[in-house]
């Protein structure tokens, strides 16, 4: 069963900082690039970060750009989220997501069930 | 870089069809999209991949009664036969050559 599991939400206060990990299973991790995407409370899907299969391509949203950094493991079958001074507005579920490559598009196809981030004093 | 648009809210009838409709922004109504299915407190799901021409290939165990279509900008997520289960958040999804991923804000599905 093709299966993302994401864990290390928690309770953060401003200026903090917080890694994500996202266990992936049932597939050829290491062929597919994978995504962070997140959910406010209320609020629609915003994609925060991508990263490619061999990790040499990686792209992140204008609001958490220099903020957060989006890495892999192949070999541990594992993709990250390093967020560095959280703020406020960062708090959300974020979900791992996979994605598919065909020419000239992709789209994701497997997601996590999430993992909380709350960002409060 | 695309902007999608969807409605704030549909419904529908138990048993009936709806049709839910993602558009394009002027510019980028060649592009192909994807369907998530959100349930309350649920992760989201995908459902289907859509192109332009209005072909689709769906997620693996998307019952039939999904199916999706494209008239120009337009892409459409149709429901036949809704079922109670089917009330959830719909959302388009699309990616830019420029490596930045967009949904479209999402459309509240009720069913009657």
């Amino acid at each position: 069963e093709v299966q993302l599991v994401e864990s290390g939400g928690g309770l953060v206060k401003p200026g903090g900082s917080l890694r994500l990990s996202c266990a992936a299973s049932g597939f050829t991790f290491s062929s597919y690039s994978m995504n962070w995407v997140r959910q406010a409370p209320g609020k629609g899907l915003e994609w925060v970060s991508s990263i490619s299969s061999s990790s040499s391509y990686i792209y992140y949203a204008d609001s958490v750009k220099g903020r957060f950094t989006i890495s892999r493991d192949n070999a541990k079958n594992s993709l990250y989220l390093q967020m560095n001074s959280l703020r406020a507005e960062d708090t959300a579920v974020y979900y791992c997501a996979r994605v598919v490559v065909v020419p000239a598009a992709r789209n994701m196809d497997v997601w996590g069930k999430g993992t909380t981030v709350t960002v409060s004093s | 870089q695309p902007v999608l648009t969807q409605s704030s809210s549909a419904s529908a009838s138990l048993g009936s069809s709806v049709k839910l409709t993602c558009t394009l922004s002027s510019g980028h109504s060649s592009y192909i999209i994807a369907w998530h299915q959100q349930q309350p407190g649920k992760a989201p799901r995908y459902l289907m991949k859509l192109e332009g021409s209005g072909s689709y290939n769906k997620g693996s165990g998307v019952p039939d009664r999904f199916s999706g279509s494209s008239s120009g900008a337009d892409r459409y997520l149709t429901i036949s036969n809704l079922q109670s289960e089917d009330e959830a958040d719909y959302y388009c999804e699309t990616w830019d050559s420029n490596a930045q991923w967009v949904f479209g804000g999402g459309t509240k599905l009720t069913v009657l």
